[in-house]
């Protein structure tokens, strides 16, 4: 079984703060990962896609991404009320086709 | 730009039944992807098509069938269904080449009674 693990939280911060959301996989072999956001009720958001070791950066958010130790992180700087939501880490892994496997999510709460 | 469309938005059937979801993608993508997401769960593969063919399937049941059409609108179906089948289905778009973005539709959210 090829798995995505995170933090199911919640991950509470305080508005204005750093907000770290982080995720393990277990396929060495895979090649790209996605973050998306998803509010209670709606269908999850693309926010973030990586393919190479190092961050990426876009706005607000900064995905980072090291195969070496199989772990891939989002950072949400200036984080707002309005950032609370679940945030799904998703892993192509090697041999799946073009299959995304996701994570479970991890809850974050952002508080005024 | 229309995003990705899903019909219909909730849908309750009986055990035993058979259901049939419809997805659009994104104009100009050829690739439409089917997920399953229960409660408190992130999405499970089902099936991913691309210019019409079978890319790939997920660890479903052969009750789970889809199919993609010649303008790229995909069909999910699903026969025999059980109480467990009870969840939301979310389509995602994607070009089909290049990277693996995929942009997922609001879903359809089936209760099965």
């Amino acid at each position: 079984q090829k798995e995505v693990e995170q933090n199911s939280g919640p991950l509470s911060v305080p508005e204005g703060a750093i907000a770290s959301l982080n995720c393990t996989y277990s396929d060495r072999g895979s090649q790209s990962f996605f973050w998306y956001r998803q509010y209670s009720g709606k269908s999850p958001e693309l926010i973030m896609s990586i393919y190479s070791n190092g961050d990426k950066e876009d706005g607000r958010f900064t995905a980072q991404l090291n195969k070496a130790s199989q772990y891939v992180s989002l950072l949400i700087r200036d984080s707002q009320p309005s950032d609370s939501a679940t945030y799904l880490c998703a892993v192509n892994p090697v041999g799946s086709g073009y299959a995304l496997n996701f994570g479970k999510g991890t809850s974050l709460l952002v508080t005024p | 730009d229309a995003g990705v469309t899903q019909s219909p938005t909730h849908l309750i059937k009986t055990r035993g039944q058979h259901v049939t979801l419809r997805c659009s993608p994104i104009s100009g993508h050829k690739s439409v992807s089917w997920y399953q997401q229960v409660l408190g769960q992130g999405p499970q593969f089902i099936f991913q098509y691309y210019e019409k063919e079978e890319r790939g399937r997920g660890n479903f049941p052969d009750r789970f069938s889809a199919r993609q059409f010649p303008n790229y609108s995909s069909e999910l179906n699903v026969n025999a269904l059980l109480l467990g089948d009870s969840a939301l289905y979310l389509c995602a778009s994607s070009p089909g080449t290049g990277g693996n973005e995929q942009y997922f539709g609001p879903g359809t959210r089936l209760t099965v009674t």
